[in-house]
């Protein structure tokens, strides 16, 4: 069975700029959460998402949205980049919503420039 | 603060000798433990899991860990490591009345030298 996928792989944008990841979950995987790693650091929790609603949110700001559709796939969008948004986002999916074990994709490297 | 801790930033050990990576956790009851693998550059692969039972939990690449209520600690373990085992390792918990959100330790970098 495929893993957990995301695309693209890198990207490189500038200042103020838009950015949209993409994520998709293991087949019969109904959750879905987003990490951000910044070199040197551990992952930390962006969101989750659970059968299309927000199940749980990190301590992230407003310009950091997210989605899951029906198929379960799920958008990550950050707005007005900055320089300290550069990192590799990490997606997870799990099967149930709560304490269940998080399978991650490759991530996606975010350069800010 | 509730937090997990990695106390050792990098560590370094000889091809065959034996390895153990420290884990401190500080939740007030006992959370769900990890331990992740990551290569450079890529994501985390899962090594090993306790939710409950026995405290000695076996993982994949021959990894183990043991699981100590009274010191709160999940030490990663392994008899004889190889060289492919370079890489960062990662603690990581879910704390019972905190859903499914993962909270991560600093990582280890596991440098191994020949």
């Amino acid at each position: 069975d495929a893993g957990v996928t995301q695309s693209p792989t890198h990207l490189i944008k500038t200042r103020g700029q838009q950015v949209t990841l993409r994520c998709s979950p293991i087949s019969g995987h109904k959750s879905v959460s987003w990490y951000q790693q910044v070199l040197g650091q551990g992952p930390q929790f962006i969101f989750q998402y659970y059968e299309k609603e927000e199940r749980g949110r990190g301590n992230f700001p407003d310009r950091f949205s997210a989605r899951q559709f029906p198929n379960y796939s799920s958008e990550l969008n950050v707005n007005a980049l900055l320089l300290g948004d550069s990192a590799l986002y990490l997606c997870a999916s799990s099967v149930l919503e709560n304490t269940d074990t998080q399978y991650f994709g490759p991530g996606t490297r975010l350069t800010v420039l | 603060a509730q937090s997990v801790t990695q106390p050792d930033i990098h560590i370094t050990v000889s091809e065959g000798a034996s390895l153990e990576l420290r884990c401190n956790y500080s939740y007030g009851a006992t959370p769900y433990l990890f331990w992740y693998v990551q290569s450079p550059g890529q994501g985390l692969q899962l090594l090993l899991k306790y939710f409950s039972g026995d405290t000695l939990v076996q993982g994949i690449k021959g990894f183990e860990a043991e699981f100590k209520r009274s010191q709160s600690s999940f030490n990663l373990r392994k008899p004889s490591v190889h060289w492919s085992d370079a890489a960062e390792y990662f603690c990581a918990v879910v704390p019972m009345e905190y859903g499914n959100k993962l909270v991560f330790g600093a990582g280890t970098i596991l440098r191994v030298k020949s």
